[in-house]
């Protein structure tokens, strides 16, 4: 089965770090680009950041560039988000998800709650 | 970046009639490929995204022939034939043309 897993998520205050990672499995991890998408409390969605197959491209929402680092391990099939500098605008579920293939996005993961507050 | 527009933003539907979502792109989502990079998902209570149609007006694996898309250029919509309770939902429109964006999300309930 085709499954990703995402991990991480909690409590942080604003200007702390956090590290997300998406555990893949059931497929060939190294093969795919791979998105972080996050959706604010009763919110839409939002790309965050995506990563091509060896991690040599990375794209980021302006939002987060500077902020947030996406990364890859292809021999640990998981997907990373460095998240530093964090603000209260940045509380969401982050879900990450498989890029078949410019924006054909399945599986998601079934999410890490992110809430960045005093 | 590409803007996505999707219209109503709630939609209240009787089961077995139709429903229709509007998406709308600040640009043309038309690739040098001859591709349509335009996705809708449906966001079900409680759970994550899933695709229901990719590049405009194909159905993703298991989707049910009630839903279909069409569209070209900037304008697209998602009609679903004949709404059941199963369809009840946020559905979202994505351009996957220059990175990736979403529209606001339709609500769609039931009556």
């Amino acid at each position: 089965e085709v499954q990703l897993v995402e991990s991480g998520g909690g409590l942080v205050q604003p200007g702390g770090s956090l590290r997300l990672s998406c555990a893949a499995s059931g497929f060939t991890f190294s093969s795919f680009w791979m998105d972080w998408v996050r959706q604010a409390p009763g919110k839409g969605l939002e790309l965050v950041a995506i990563i091509n197959q060896d991690g040599s491209e990375k794209y980021y929402v302006d939002s987060v560039r500077g902020r947030f680092t996406i990364s890859r391990d292809n021999a640990k099939k998981s997907l990373y988000l460095e998240m530093s500098s964090l603000r209260a605008e940045d509380t969401a579920l982050y879900y990450c998800a498989r890029d078949i293939m410019w924006g054909r996005f399945d599986p998601w993961g079934q999410g890490t709650l992110v809430t960045v507050s005093s | 970046e590409i803007v996505m527009t999707q219209t109503p933003l709630s939609l209240s539907v009787t089961p077995g009639q139709p429903a229709s979502i509007s998406c709308k792109s600040s640009q043309s989502l038309l690739h040098s490929d001859g591709k349509t990079y335009l996705y809708w998902y449906l966001q079900k209570p409680g759970q994550s995204p899933q695709l229901l149609i990719y590049e405009v007006s194909s159905r993703f694996s298991g989707v049910p022939d009630r839903f279909s898309g069409s569209g070209s250029g900037t304008d697209f919509t998602l009609k679903i034939s004949r709404v059941e309770a199963e369809d009840v939902g946020v559905y979202h429109c994505m351009q996957g043309l220059h990175l990736r964006t979403f529209g606001q999300g339709t609500r769609v309930e039931i009556k």
